[in-house]
């Protein structure tokens, strides 16, 4: 079945230090992939996404690309800041058929001053 | 615009006691979820629904029900609560567009803890 894959965390960095988090993904159609943040007692948001191969998606900063040859979509930033500590989820969805998103486990971030 | 709403936020139930989560969008969206996110786990789809009147399972639906008589609302129903459903419950919606690209909408979420 389709499952995603992150790096554990936490991540923890200085503010203005270069993010990566790692996302690769099994699937057996030609999924979305999806980037969502949860910041500390709230709801996910969707954070970007990409539909196909070499797309790439940014909001706030944050960028990653649909990589098809590696079935990868990491996520990066170029200067982090305390306020993007949160906890960051890669998913994909699989169509044909329903919207059904399938979650990796999620990797912390921690920015320090 | 509200987006989507839950309650409760937080909740103690007893092994064997029964309860409704409530969810609630205002966004006209065809397609609503319920998933559960446990400690250091992804989220787990538990329901869905693509309209009011039609609801199915998703990957962990066993200990739980819904139902979804209005676009707007899709409570999730746990008849005898078990230690192991103590998680965070999450509700979430989106519009239904084909192709896979929806973006979902989420609740802010329901800490449910069965001692």
């Amino acid at each position: 079945g389709d499952s995603v894959t992150q790096m554990e965390g936490p991540v923890t960095l200085s503010e203005e230090a270069f993010l990566t988090i790692n996302c690769t993904y099994t699937a057996t159609g030609y999924p979305s992939l999806f980037w969502y943040v949860q910041y500390p007692g709230e709801g996910l948001q969707l954070l970007l996404k990409a539909t196909k191969a070499d797309d790439k998606g940014s909001n706030k900063g944050f960028e990653a690309t649909y990589r098809k040859e590696t079935t990868s979509f990491h996520l990066e930033k170029g200067s982090v800041q305390v306020s993007d500590s949160a906890v960051y989820f890669c998913a994909l969805s699989d169509p044909p058929g329903f919207q059904k998103l399938v979650f990796g486990t999620g990797t912390r971030l921690l920015v320090s001053p | 615009n509200a987006g989507v709403t839950q309650t409760p936020k937080f909740r103690i139930l007893k092994i064997g006691q029964s309860m409704t989560l409530q969810c609630t969008q205002d966004m006209n969206h065809n397609y609503m979820y319920w998933y559960r996110q446990d400690p250091g786990m992804g989220l787990k789809l538990i329901y869905y629904s693509v309209g009011a009147g039609i609801t199915d399972k998703g990957e962990v639906p066993n200990g739980y029900n819904v139902s979804r008589s209005t676009t707007e609302d899709f409570p999730l129903r746990l008849e005898l609560a078990a230690p192991s459903q103590t998680s965070v419950y999450f509700c979430a919606s989106s519009y239904g567009t084909s192709g896979g690209t929806d973006t979902q909408y989420f609740g802010p979420g329901t800490r449910l803890t069965v001692l």
